[in-house]
This record gives C-alpha cells, structure tokens and sequence, in this order.
C-alpha cells in the first residue's frame, strides 16, 4: 500500500531558529516528490518537486533534500519567520498505469509553529 | 492575476440536500481535481478531470458528482448520499502533460463545508 509519513507531527520553534521536517514514503514506482505549505484556511501552495535525480533543491529559505534509495525526504527551514507558522506537506507521485494524471500520495503534514 | 477562486468559502447543508462547490480557473489548465481535507488525515481526492467533458473518479468518489463543461469550471456536488459531508474541500489544477507528471498542482483557498 502507498504510504507517505510525516514526523513530527507538530513543532514549536523560536524565531530565527532553523527546523527540518521529515517524509519517510514506501510509494512505488516513484515519480517525484513535492513539498507544500498550507496556511490555515488556505489551499496548499507549491514549494519544491524533485525527481528521481534530485537529491537537493531550494526555494529562498526553504531546502528540500531527497534520498531516493532510503525513500526519504526532508524539508530544512533556516532562519524561520512567524509567517512560516504553516502545515507543511509532503506528496508523492507515482506514474502508475502510464496515465498522464499519475497518482499522488500525500502526508498528513506537519503543523509548524513559530513564535517571536 | 491567473489562479483559481472556490466559492463559497464556507457552506452549511441540511439533511437531505445537494450542494454544489465552485471551482474556476484562469490558468489555462487543462487537468482539474477535486480533494477532502479532514483534520489529520492527507488530502484525498474525489474527482478529476483531464479535459472538457471527461472526468474520473478518484478514492472517495461515492456521495460526489461533478461536471465539466467548460475548460474554466469544475463544480463539484455533494449528494445527500455522502453521510459524512463535514470537510474542508479543495480545488486544484495542473498543466495536462501526457508524458510528465511533475508539474505542481495550483489549489483554490477551499470551501468548509458543514452540517446544520
């Protein structure tokens, strides 16, 4: 059965300081992983895919690093802001059957909370 | 500014009755997809659409009818056959690749739906 798990489930962090969120996904065969951040009441938004190759990959303050052998990903944040207080979640996408949709598999998320 | 608008953002639903969810994008997309949200739990989708007029369903398509007529529109219906309505339900769209899969899902802000 396609998996995604996310840990911890929750963290509280101080400003300034610097987090890393964990996936651990027993998805196969394996397409990509994404990484989205979910303001609450607000619809996910994008902030890194990676493929197969791909071990790292950045977007500002945010690095995504992916283990493909292990099947395991991780999301640093550095330098958190309160406006990183989010639910951050983590997709995996597997191209089964050759359809052009694939299937997305995704975690429960992480619920981050910084505070000043 | 291109993106997506579910409305209403929030919505109550008395016993016995069909409501319906709208979902409009101006991005040119040609796939769209239906998801529930429930505290704790991945996102799970209900329905989706590849092109005009052709649509599939997903993992919890039972209690769900949709159309789309219109490459913009994507409505979503909730029957008084889904017993456990109560969710968070998002929209969300994607370029149609046939060959790749790792383009990011575009999501609405949602609609919280719950039960007088």
């Amino acid at each position: 059965k396609n998996q995604v798990e996310q840990s911890p489930q929750s963290l509280i962090i101080l400003e300034g300081k610097n987090c890393t969120l964990q996936c651990n996904y027993t998805v196969s065969p394996f397409s990509n992983l994404r990484w989205y951040k979910q303001d609450t009441g607000r619809g996910p938004v994008s902030l890194t895919i990676m493929t197969f190759s791909e071990n790292t990959k950045s977007n500002g303050r945010y690095t995504a690093t992916l283990d493909a052998d292990t099947k395991q990903s991780s999301l640093h944040i550095t330098a958190s802001q309160l406006s990183d207080s989010a639910s951050y979640i983590c997709v995996v996408t597997t191209n089964a059957g050759g359809t052009s949709y694939g299937k997305l598999t995704f975690g429960q998320g992480t619920i981050l909370t910084v505070h000043p | 500014d291109g993106g997506i608008t579910q409305s209403p953002k929030y919505l109550f639903r008395k016993e016995g009755q069909n409501v319906t969810l709208s979902c409009e994008q101006n991005l040119n997309h040609d796939a769209m997809y239906w998801y529930r949200q429930d505290p704790g739990q991945g996102l799970r989708l209900i329905y989706y659409s590849q092109i005009v007029n052709d649509f599939q369903k997903g993992d919890i398509a039972e209690g769900y009818s949709v159309s789309r007529e219109k490459k913009e529109s994507f409505p979503l219906t909730v029957t008084s056959a889904q017993k456990n309505p109560t969710a968070f339900y998002l929209c969300a769209s994607s370029i149609f690749n046939p060959v790749r899969s790792n383009q990011p899902q575009h999501f609405g802000d949602g609609t919280r739906l719950s039960i007088l």
